[in-house]
C-alpha cells in the first residue's frame, strides 16, 4: 500500500494564481483531511470530509475550497493564491469505528506564494 | 475553544539522556490523545495514541507517555535518546465524537551525540 500520496510535492505560484492539490488514499478510509504547517503554528486544520460528497470547515478555511468526489481522493483548492498561503501543505486521513480513529499523513506539498 | 499547550518549544539533548515533553489540553470532556513525530523533510508519524485503559502508553521505538486526566496532562517520555530522535514532536486532542485533531505548536528536540 502507498498510504497517504500527495501531488505535488513542490509549487511556486504567483500572486492571483490558482491550483489544486491533490491527496490519494489506497487504505478505504472514511475520513479526510487537509493541514497547513506554519513555523512555530504548528497543523492547522483547513477543511475535511467525513465520506465521499461531503466536506467540512476546519480552523482556517478562508481562501480554500476542497471537492471528494470519489472516496479515495481529497482536492485543495486555492481559487487566488496570496502569499498568506505560503505553507506546508498536509493531507490525512483515518477509518471510522465508533468515530474517526488515528490519522495517518501524507508527505506534504510545500507552496510558496510571491 | 480547545486548546493544545506544548511549553518547550526546542529542547536540547545529549544523547543517553531522559526526554520529557510536556503536553496539556484545555477541553474537560473525555478525549483521545495523541504524539506524532516529525523527521527533517518527513510527514508525520504516529508515536503513540491513548483511546481508554491504562494511562500509560507504550509506543514505537521506546516512547511513552502518561495520561493524568486531573491534570488535563499527556507527556511523552523516554528513558534514553538517541541521535535518531532529533524531529518535531507534536501533541494532538481529539474530542470524543468530534472528527478532527487539535495539535500543539510541537516541540524540536536536537539529540547532540
Amino acid at each position: 500500500n502507498a498510504g497517504v500520496t500527495q501531488t505535488p510535492k513542490f509549487r511556486v505560484l504567483k500572486t492571483g494564481q490558482s491550483m489544486t492539490l491533490l491527496c490519494a488514499q489506497d487504505m478505504n478510509h472514511e475520513y479526510m483531511y487537509w493541514y497547513r504547517q506554519d513555523p512555530g503554528m504548528g497543523l492547522r486544520l483547513i477543511h475535511y470530509s467525513v465520506g465521499e460528497g461531503t466536506t467540512a470547515k476546519g480552523e482556517v478555511p478562508d481562501g480554500y475550497n476542497v471537492s471528494r468526489l470519489k472516496k479515495q481522493n481529497f482536492l485543495l483548492g486555492l481559487e487566488s493564491a496570496a502569499p498568506s498561503q505560503t505553507s506546508v501543505y498536509f493531507c490525512a486521513s483515518s477509518y471510522y469505528r465508533t468515530g474517526p480513529t488515528e490519522q495517518y499523513f501524507g508527505p506534504g506539498t510545500r507552496l510558496t506564494v510571491t | 475553544a480547545q486548546s493544545v499547550s506544548q511549553h518547550n518549544h526546542h529542547v536540547i539533548l545529549s544523547e543517553a539522556a531522559s526526554l520529557e515533553l510536556g503536553c496539556n489540553y484545555s477541553y474537560g470532556g473525555t478525549v483521545n490523545l495523541f504524539w506524532y513525530v516529525q523527521y527533517p523533510g518527513q510527514h508525520l508519524q504516529l508515536l503513540l495514541k491513548y483511546f481508554s485503559g491504562d494511562p500509560l502508553v507504550k509506543g514505537i521505538k521506546g516512547f511513552e507517555a502518561e495520561f493524568i486526566k486531573s491534570k488535563f496532562s499527556f507527556n511523552l517520555r523516554k528513558p534514553s535518546v538517541q541521535w535518531s530522535d532529533t524531529a518535531e514532536y507534536f501533541c494532538a486532542v481529539k474530542k470524543t465524537g468530534a472528527n478532527n485533531l487539535f495539535f500543539g505548536t510541537g516541540t524540536r528536540l536536537t539529540v547532540i551525540p
